[in-house]
């Protein structure tokens, strides 16, 4: 059974087009997230979704339009893919954190490597 | 603002011997927690272990342990016994809340190689 899921693992695209990648969480959790690893691996937030609710926003271009049906989806939409867009994006999810020092662990999917040409 | 560096982007390291992984943060919160992950080639992102700031004990699981110097900020991942399937990129974390949601901050990763 998988707990987070992506579709597609890998997406190759030309400038200038729009894509989706879709994202599921069968684990019943509140919270999902986007996170982008560049070509340097390095790993970096992009947004948080609570019960459908934009919560984080990381100063992302609003090319990327994330959008959240009901609370086990998260899919991210890019418009006008650029060359700097390459990169593995991964989607997470985790309960609801309530207290500060409640620990709620963050289950990643398997990553979408997006290459745009 | 907070910051997770590893000053090591490259270790390696014989089969069975002990590695450590650096780490070190800034953060003003005396309440966080602290996660290493692993990323094996397959690139999955799987936890390998995690600190509660407010606890002094040094967490532990099997050949995993960390080295928690909460005065210092240094958040060390020590391997021991290390085996062929260690192998991979190491990345420490810090978790952060904000506006009612969660985000990790990552650090820039360690690159493990273990040879046989």
């Amino acid at each position: 059974d998988t707990a987070v899921s992506q579709t597609p693992k890998y997406l190759v695209t030309q400038m200038g087009n729009d894509k989706s990648i879709k994202c599921e969480q069968n684990l019943g959790h509140d919270t999902m997230y986007w996170y982008k690893q560049d070509s340097k691996k390095f790993l970096k937030i992009m947004f948080s979704y609570n019960n459908k609710e934009l919560i984080i926003n990381e100063t992302v271009p609003n090319r990327f339009s994330p959008k959240s049906p009901d609370k086990a989806h998260l899919n991210l939409h890019i418009n006008s893919l650029e060359l700097g867009d390459s990169a593995v994006y991964f989607c997470a999810s985790s309960p609801k954190t309530l207290q500060l020092r409640a620990y709620n662990e963050q289950f990643f999917g398997p990553g979408t490597r997006l290459t745009v040409l | 603002a907070q910051t997770v560096t590893q000053s090591q982007p490259e270790m390696s390291v014989q089969e069975a011997e002990t590695v450590t992984l650096s780490c070190t943060y800034d953060t003003s919160e005396s309440d966080y927690y602290l996660f290493w992950y692993k990323q094996p080639p397959s690139r999955q992102m799987i936890l390998v272990i995690r600190q509660e700031a407010y606890k002094q004990q040094n967490a532990t699981e099997n050949r995993f342990s960390v080295n928690f110097q909460k005065a210092a900020k240094s958040f060390s991942l020590k391997i021991s016994d290390s085996q062929l399937g260690d192998a991979a990129m190491y990345f420490c974390a810090y978790r952060i809340h904000q506006g009612g949601s969660e985000k990790l901050v990552f650090g820039k990763g360690t690159k493990l190689t273990v040879n046989p």
